[in-house]
């Protein structure tokens, strides 16, 4: 199985300020036929079920504000919150559909500072 | 608009049985590979089962391989979790969700409380 990594498991930002979450898989994700890291974002709000930000590593999904944004590739990648808002304290996770079973980091906790 | 809702979860003993479902609407589901993931409260995300469109393929998670089954009815627009000689382990929400490169559309999860 492939382990996924998240570090720091909290973290507290000022509000404006840049948010950054690393995930490190245990082995690569990027497909070398399709160029492709299979790696995606999400976010959950207490209560809610999680909501897909980021897939392909860097690609943001419809509607998700332009603040988010990922990078990386191979088995290091991030996610980064270029100004936090009030509305962005969640849970984030970190997720590998490069095999089954698809593996979750243990989730990044984002607060306010 | 995309909706999944999950149905079935409730209190069950240990050893015990049940099925939960996962109807969806607002797009052609017999298209889509569908997943069941869990979330022990306050815990992280763990991957289940899933199935592929017509339901000849399904893959499992080690920890429920052998004592669930996913299935679909693509004719209901439902997905089903079978989940038998269930242990105080599976307490969790589980979500169904729709896969769509990843995981692109979730339910909002029904709770499964397994205790005597």
């Amino acid at each position: 199985d492939i382990v996924m990594t998240q570090s720091p498991d909290s973290l507290a930002v000022s509000l404006g300020e840049r948010a950054t979450i690393n995930c490190k898989s245990s082995q690569s994700v990027l497909n070398s036929s399709n160029n492709k890291n299979y790696l995606a974002w999400y976010q959950q709000k207490p209560g809610q079920p999680p909501k897909l930000l980021i897939y392909w590593a860097s690609i943001r999904e419809s509607g998700v504000p332009d603040r988010f944004s990922g990078s990386g590739s191979g088995t290091d990648f991030t996610l980064t919150i270029s100004t936090l808002q009030a509305e962005d304290v969640a849970v984030y996770y970190c997720q590998q559909y490069y095999s089954s079973p698809y593996t979750f980091g243990q989730g990044t906790k984002l607060e306010i500072k | 608009e995309v909706e999944l809702v999950e149905s079935g979860g409730g209190l069950v003993q240990p050893g015990g049985s049940l099925r939960l479902s996962c109807a969806a609407s607002g797009f052609t589901f017999g298209t889509y590979w569908m997943h069941w993931v869990r979330q022990v409260p306050g815990k992280g995300l763990v991957w289940v089962a899933h199935v592929n469109t017509d339901g000849s393929t399904t893959t499992y998670a080690d920890p429920v391989k052998g004592r669930f089954t996913v299935s679909r009815d693509n004719a209901k627009n439902t997905l089903y979790l079978q989940m038998n000689s269930l242990r105080a382990e599976d307490t969790a929400m589980y979500y169904c969700a729709r896969e769509m490169v990843t995981f692109d559309y979730w339910g909002q999860g029904t709770l499964v409380t397994v205790s005597s």
